[in-house]
């Protein structure tokens, strides 16, 4: 089964720094997706970014980065020069070909506090 | 194009009282989505919809949840005989019609069983 772990419960960071965001997952499949969604005070999950396991490369948008290694299966995620607007739960989500609905499997998030 | 819309945005009722949600997916997705998250928790899947389809139901779906989607277009979401464990934020998402769209959510609902 598929599974997703996310082992930082709370990061906190002074604006500007540098923040990586960890994740590894669990599949059987060849074929799956990852996704960053962030979740703000609101309560929305907005989505940020998604990556294709059969992609060649890791990617840049914007202050995001991602760095996807299958050999570890691990799909981290970076904010560069953080803001204070960064302030929010951040989830790692799988979804696999495998599985007809394409449901999102979640981890459990990582709290970022950026402090002015 | 408007997002995902969920209403109502928060609800609190008294344990037994049934409860319906309503969530309006992305006009000319297809795919709609439920899912729960509990405090402290990354959401759970519940339910999935292809059109007026239900093709998939998670075991965390107990016989005192429906949904239906009755035109492909709106779905809602019934809770029968509340119970404090239900307490939760219900979120919804929609996809297009390709199974490996990007899912994107709503504001959820906020439930409170008191």
């Amino acid at each position: 089964a598929q599974k997703v772990t996310q082992a930082q419960t709370e990061i906190s960071v002074v604006e500007k720094e540098d923040v990586t965001l960890d994740c590894v997952y669990e599949t059987r499949d060849t074929t799956y997706y990852l996704f960053w969604y962030k979740q703000p005070p609101s309560g929305e999950l907005v989505f940020l970014i998604r990556r294709n396991s059969f992609d060649e490369q890791n990617e840049i948008s914007g202050r995001y980065s991602w760095n996807f290694q299958k050999s570890t299966s691990s799909f981290n995620f970076t904010i560069t020069a953080s803001q204070v607007v960064d302030s929010a739960v951040y989830f790692c989500a799988l979804s696999e070909s495998g599985a007809g609905s394409y449901q999102l499997t979640f981890g459990k998030g990582t709290k970022l506090s950026v402090i002015p | 194009d408007t997002g995902v819309s969920q209403d109502p945005r928060h609800k609190i009722t008294k344990r037994g009282q049934n409860v319906t949600f309503r969530c309006d997916p992305i006009s000319e997705h297809n795919r709609l989505y439920w899912y729960r998250q509990t405090l402290g928790q990354g959401p759970e899947f519940l339910t999935y919809f292809q059109n007026e389809a239900q093709l998939e139901k998670s075991r965390l779906l107990s016989d005192r949840f429906s949904a239906e989607r009755p035109k492909g277009s709106f779905s809602t979401l019934e809770i029968q005989r509340t119970e404090q464990g239900d307490s939760a934020m219900y979120l919804c998402a929609s996809a297009g019609t390709q199974g490996t769209d990007t899912q994107y959510f709503g504001p959820g609902t906020r439930l409170t069983v008191l």
